[in-house]
Protein backbone atom coordinates (compact mmCIF):
# COMPACT_ATOMS: atom_id res chain seq x y z
CA UNK A 1 0.00 0.00 0.00
CA UNK A 2 1.02 3.31 -0.93
CA UNK A 3 1.63 5.60 2.13
CA UNK A 4 4.20 7.75 4.00
CA UNK A 5 6.62 5.83 6.42
CA UNK A 6 8.21 8.44 9.26
CA UNK A 7 10.46 6.90 11.72
CA UNK A 8 11.31 6.32 14.35
CA UNK A 9 7.95 6.99 16.28
CA UNK A 10 9.73 8.16 19.45
CA UNK A 11 13.18 9.69 19.85
CA UNK A 12 15.01 10.68 22.79
CA UNK A 13 18.36 12.95 22.37
CA UNK A 14 19.96 15.17 24.81
CA UNK A 15 20.57 19.05 24.40
CA UNK A 16 23.29 20.09 22.46
CA UNK A 17 22.76 17.16 19.71
CA UNK A 18 21.58 17.11 16.32
CA UNK A 19 19.05 14.41 15.30
CA UNK A 20 17.79 13.42 11.77
CA UNK A 21 13.62 12.64 11.94
CA UNK A 22 13.11 9.93 8.33
CA UNK A 23 10.58 10.46 6.16
CA UNK A 24 9.46 8.33 3.20
CA UNK A 25 6.44 8.28 0.84
CA UNK A 26 5.88 5.86 -1.79
CA UNK A 27 3.13 7.86 -3.51
CA UNK A 28 5.40 9.02 -6.30
CA UNK A 29 4.18 12.33 -4.81
CA UNK A 30 6.40 15.55 -6.13
CA UNK A 31 5.54 17.67 -2.77
CA UNK A 32 6.67 17.16 0.79
CA UNK A 33 6.67 18.61 4.11
CA UNK A 34 7.64 19.27 7.70
CA UNK A 35 5.17 20.35 10.03
CA UNK A 36 5.80 20.60 14.05
CA UNK A 37 2.75 20.48 15.93
CA UNK A 38 2.61 21.73 19.87
CA UNK A 39 0.15 21.61 21.80
CA UNK A 40 -2.58 24.45 21.36
CA UNK A 41 -0.76 25.84 18.59
CA UNK A 42 -1.86 23.97 15.66
CA UNK A 43 0.60 22.79 12.45
CA UNK A 44 3.28 24.74 11.79
CA UNK A 45 5.38 24.45 8.60
CA UNK A 46 9.19 24.07 8.64
CA UNK A 47 10.43 23.47 5.38
CA UNK A 48 8.92 22.37 2.42
CA UNK A 49 9.99 20.66 -1.37
CA UNK A 50 7.99 21.03 -4.41
CA UNK A 51 11.34 18.72 -6.60
CA UNK A 52 14.29 17.22 -6.34
CA UNK A 53 17.35 19.06 -5.33
CA UNK A 54 15.17 21.83 -4.59
CA UNK A 55 13.50 23.31 -0.73
CA UNK A 56 11.78 26.49 0.60
CA UNK A 57 11.83 27.36 4.55
CA UNK A 58 8.18 27.47 6.06
CA UNK A 59 7.13 29.55 8.82
CA UNK A 60 9.94 28.48 11.38
CA UNK A 61 12.70 26.96 9.63
CA UNK A 62 15.20 28.08 12.42
CA UNK A 63 16.93 25.75 13.87
CA UNK A 64 16.35 22.52 11.20
CA UNK A 65 17.83 21.76 7.90
CA UNK A 66 16.52 19.26 5.16
CA UNK A 67 17.45 18.20 1.98
CA UNK A 68 15.80 16.20 -1.15
CA UNK A 69 18.46 14.12 -2.63
CA UNK A 70 15.52 11.77 -3.96
CA UNK A 71 11.65 12.16 -4.43
CA UNK A 72 11.07 9.18 -2.08
CA UNK A 73 12.82 11.04 0.94
CA UNK A 74 12.95 13.98 2.52
CA UNK A 75 14.72 13.97 6.05
CA UNK A 76 14.85 16.67 8.97
CA UNK A 77 17.53 17.32 10.92
CA UNK A 78 16.91 19.66 14.40
CA UNK A 79 19.69 20.92 14.92
CA UNK A 80 21.44 22.06 17.96
CA UNK A 81 20.18 25.94 17.57
CA UNK A 82 16.58 25.04 17.70
CA UNK A 83 15.13 26.46 20.79
CA UNK A 84 12.23 24.36 21.57
CA UNK A 85 12.95 21.17 20.22
CA UNK A 86 11.04 18.87 21.52
CA UNK A 87 7.70 18.56 19.90
CA UNK A 88 5.51 15.97 17.54
CA UNK A 89 6.70 16.23 13.83
CA UNK A 90 4.84 15.60 10.80
CA UNK A 91 5.82 14.64 7.06
CA UNK A 92 3.40 15.22 4.32
CA UNK A 93 3.24 15.09 0.67
CA UNK A 94 0.87 15.55 -2.51
CA UNK A 95 0.37 15.19 -6.06
CA UNK A 96 2.12 18.03 -8.03
CA UNK A 97 1.95 21.39 -5.76
CA UNK A 98 -1.76 22.13 -6.50
CA UNK A 99 -3.28 24.38 -4.12
CA UNK A 100 -6.64 22.55 -4.39
CA UNK A 101 -4.29 19.17 -3.65
CA UNK A 102 -4.86 17.37 0.21
CA UNK A 103 -2.33 16.61 2.33
CA UNK A 104 -1.03 12.97 2.89
CA UNK A 105 0.55 13.07 6.07
CA UNK A 106 2.86 10.31 7.73
CA UNK A 107 1.99 8.80 11.25
CA UNK A 108 4.80 11.21 12.96
CA UNK A 109 7.76 11.68 15.06
CA UNK A 110 7.76 12.40 18.91
CA UNK A 111 10.73 13.97 19.62
CA UNK A 112 11.89 14.79 23.33
CA UNK A 113 14.99 16.84 24.32
CA UNK A 114 15.98 16.86 27.67
CA UNK B 1 -2.42 37.26 5.87
CA UNK B 2 -4.09 34.06 5.62
CA UNK B 3 -5.53 32.85 8.91
CA UNK B 4 -7.89 30.33 9.78
CA UNK B 5 -9.66 30.17 13.70
CA UNK B 6 -11.14 27.22 15.48
CA UNK B 7 -12.32 28.43 18.61
CA UNK B 8 -13.50 25.74 20.24
CA UNK B 9 -10.48 24.25 22.02
CA UNK B 10 -12.22 21.13 23.21
CA UNK B 11 -15.98 19.96 23.48
CA UNK B 12 -17.32 16.89 25.08
CA UNK B 13 -20.38 15.27 24.08
CA UNK B 14 -22.54 11.92 24.81
CA UNK B 15 -22.34 9.54 22.23
CA UNK B 16 -25.54 10.35 19.81
CA UNK B 17 -25.46 13.62 20.38
CA UNK B 18 -25.06 16.13 17.24
CA UNK B 19 -21.73 17.91 17.59
CA UNK B 20 -20.90 21.25 15.42
CA UNK B 21 -17.07 22.34 14.72
CA UNK B 22 -16.67 25.93 13.98
CA UNK B 23 -14.19 27.15 11.56
CA UNK B 24 -13.75 30.58 10.63
CA UNK B 25 -10.74 31.73 7.85
CA UNK B 26 -9.09 34.63 6.66
CA UNK B 27 -8.04 35.56 3.29
CA UNK B 28 -7.40 38.42 1.04
CA UNK B 29 -7.67 35.52 -2.39
CA UNK B 30 -11.00 35.36 -4.34
CA UNK B 31 -9.74 31.37 -5.00
CA UNK B 32 -9.14 29.27 -2.57
CA UNK B 33 -9.20 25.96 -1.07
CA UNK B 34 -10.75 25.00 2.48
CA UNK B 35 -10.21 21.33 4.29
CA UNK B 36 -11.12 19.18 7.18
CA UNK B 37 -8.61 16.85 9.01
CA UNK B 38 -9.22 14.34 11.70
CA UNK B 39 -6.38 13.59 13.97
CA UNK B 40 -6.92 10.58 15.82
CA UNK B 41 -4.56 8.96 18.96
CA UNK B 42 -2.38 7.62 16.58
CA UNK B 43 -1.14 10.69 14.83
CA UNK B 44 -1.77 10.60 11.58
CA UNK B 45 -3.83 13.74 9.95
CA UNK B 46 -6.52 12.21 7.72
CA UNK B 47 -7.97 14.11 4.95
CA UNK B 48 -12.06 14.66 5.25
CA UNK B 49 -13.21 16.94 3.34
CA UNK B 50 -12.03 19.81 0.09
CA UNK B 51 -14.11 22.73 -0.62
CA UNK B 52 -13.34 25.46 -3.58
CA UNK B 53 -14.39 28.97 -2.52
CA UNK B 54 -16.91 29.12 -5.69
CA UNK B 55 -18.91 26.28 -4.25
CA UNK B 56 -20.90 26.86 -1.54
CA UNK B 57 -22.87 23.92 -1.56
CA UNK B 58 -23.28 22.02 1.60
CA UNK B 59 -21.84 18.50 1.75
CA UNK B 60 -23.03 15.53 3.42
CA UNK B 61 -21.26 11.96 3.92
CA UNK B 62 -22.70 9.64 6.32
CA UNK B 63 -22.92 10.99 9.50
CA UNK B 64 -20.88 14.32 8.65
CA UNK B 65 -21.77 17.48 6.72
CA UNK B 66 -19.55 20.58 5.83
CA UNK B 67 -21.48 23.96 6.12
CA UNK B 68 -20.03 26.71 3.94
CA UNK B 69 -20.78 30.20 3.70
CA UNK B 70 -18.58 32.83 2.52
CA UNK B 71 -20.68 35.54 3.84
CA UNK B 72 -19.58 34.80 7.04
CA UNK B 73 -15.76 33.29 6.06
CA UNK B 74 -17.09 29.78 7.91
CA UNK B 75 -16.87 26.02 6.91
CA UNK B 76 -18.24 24.15 10.15
CA UNK B 77 -18.54 20.25 10.19
CA UNK B 78 -20.98 18.82 11.80
CA UNK B 79 -21.27 15.16 13.45
CA UNK B 80 -24.93 13.83 13.93
CA UNK B 81 -25.44 10.82 16.07
CA UNK B 82 -21.81 11.01 17.14
CA UNK B 83 -19.72 8.26 18.30
CA UNK B 84 -16.83 7.19 20.43
CA UNK B 85 -14.61 6.54 17.41
CA UNK B 86 -15.07 10.16 16.12
CA UNK B 87 -13.27 11.16 19.16
CA UNK B 88 -10.35 13.14 17.45
CA UNK B 89 -8.83 16.67 16.94
CA UNK B 90 -10.32 18.06 14.13
CA UNK B 91 -8.08 20.25 12.21
CA UNK B 92 -9.65 23.16 10.15
CA UNK B 93 -7.02 24.19 7.24
CA UNK B 94 -6.89 27.03 3.77
CA UNK B 95 -5.01 26.73 0.65
CA UNK B 96 -4.52 30.15 -1.08
CA UNK B 97 -4.10 30.08 -5.12
CA UNK B 98 -1.28 32.51 -4.05
CA UNK B 99 0.89 30.86 -2.36
CA UNK B 100 0.66 26.83 -3.90
CA UNK B 101 2.45 25.26 -1.35
CA UNK B 102 1.09 26.53 2.25
CA UNK B 103 -1.68 25.38 3.84
CA UNK B 104 -2.51 27.23 7.10
CA UNK B 105 -4.37 24.92 9.75
CA UNK B 106 -5.83 26.51 12.61
CA UNK B 107 -5.41 24.95 16.38
CA UNK B 108 -7.80 22.54 16.40
CA UNK B 109 -10.67 21.19 18.40
CA UNK B 110 -10.45 18.04 20.62
CA UNK B 111 -13.64 16.22 20.06
CA UNK B 112 -14.35 13.86 22.82
CA UNK B 113 -17.29 11.47 22.61
CA UNK B 114 -18.23 9.32 25.77
CA UNK B 115 -20.44 7.01 26.50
Amino acid sequence: DGGITQSPKYLFRKEGQNVTLSCEQNLNHDAMYWYRQDPGQGLRLIYYSQIVNDFQKGDIAEGYSVSREKKESFPLTVTSAQKNPTAFYLCASRQGDNYNSPLHFGNGTRLTVT
Amino acid sequence: AQKVTQAQTEISVVEKEDVTLDCVYETRDTTYYLFWYKQPPSGELVFLIRRNSFDEQNEISGRYSWNFQKSTSSFNFTITASQVVDSAVYFCALSEAGTASKLTFGTGTRLQVTL
